[in-house]
């Protein structure tokens, strides 16, 4: 069946360590996204692509960087982690439907603490 | 531009109590509307879609009809479980965008 994954699904590291988060998935969709997910604040959007090296900042992008090199994968590198970025992080994929009428797929989701 | 509102939680009721879950979204055009479902320690789940004014989904009890004259998409389910605790989103697609709501938090006890 095809799927969304993500790993590590936890992580623990450092203040000002390079960390990142990998997301893979199997249904050949164009469009990939990364948010995070802290209470209080529901959903946010950090990064998202529309195709092989296509990418686009979100509301919430800095301290983040993406790269798509295929179709299949949308790794998330924080460049300096800080506490602020303690959360948990979902990617999503979508099909990029020409009637721009989506479905987002979640994966499970990567916890990730910085110390 | 375009947004998602939903009631804040927690809301708990008793088991086989009736669910609703309100939702009003303001976007241009058309869009799709959505509700996720999140299980604790899980990734968000699609619960049911609408892709069209007057369009009902439903799927496990659960049931949403797109309401164009009053932008709104409530969830409603007739008898809730104690499986059914969980954090619901509400969610709308439009030019390949999405926008999520808040969630609202459900709890039910038996």
């Amino acid at each position: 069946d095809a799927e969304i994954t993500q790993s590590p699904r936890h992580k623990i590291t450092e203040t000002g360590r390079q960390v990142t988060l990998a997301c893979h998935q199997t249904w050949n969709h164009n469009n990939m996204f990364w948010y995070r997910q802290d209470l209080g604040h529901g959903l946010r959007l950090i990064h998202y692509s529309y195709g092989v090296h296509d990418t686009n900042k979100g509301e919430v992008s800095d301290g983040y960087s993406v790269s798509r090199s295929n179709t299949e994968d949308l790794p998330l590198t924080l460049e300096s982690a800080a506490s602020s970025q303690t959360s948990v992080y979902f990617c999503a994929s979508s099909e990029g439907l020409a009637d721009f009428k989506e479905t987002q797929y979640f994966g499970p989701g990567t916890r990730l603490l910085v110390l | 531009g375009d947004s998602v509102t939903q009631m804040e939680g927690p809301v708990t009721l008793s088991e086989e109590a009736f669910l609703t879950i309100n939702c009003t979204y303001t976007a241009t055009g058309y869009p799709s509307l959505f509700w996720y479902v999140q299980y604790p320690g899980e990734g968000l789940q699609l619960l049911l879609k609408a892709t069209k004014a007057d369009d009902k989904g439903s799927n496990k009890g659960f049931e949403a009809t797109y309401r164009k004259e009053t932008t709104s998409f409530h969830l409603e389910k007739g008898s809730v479980q104690v499986s059914d605790s969980a954090v619901y989103f509400c969610a709308l697609s439009n030019f390949n965008k999405f926008y999520f709501g808040s969630g609202t938090k459900l709890n039910v006890k038996p």
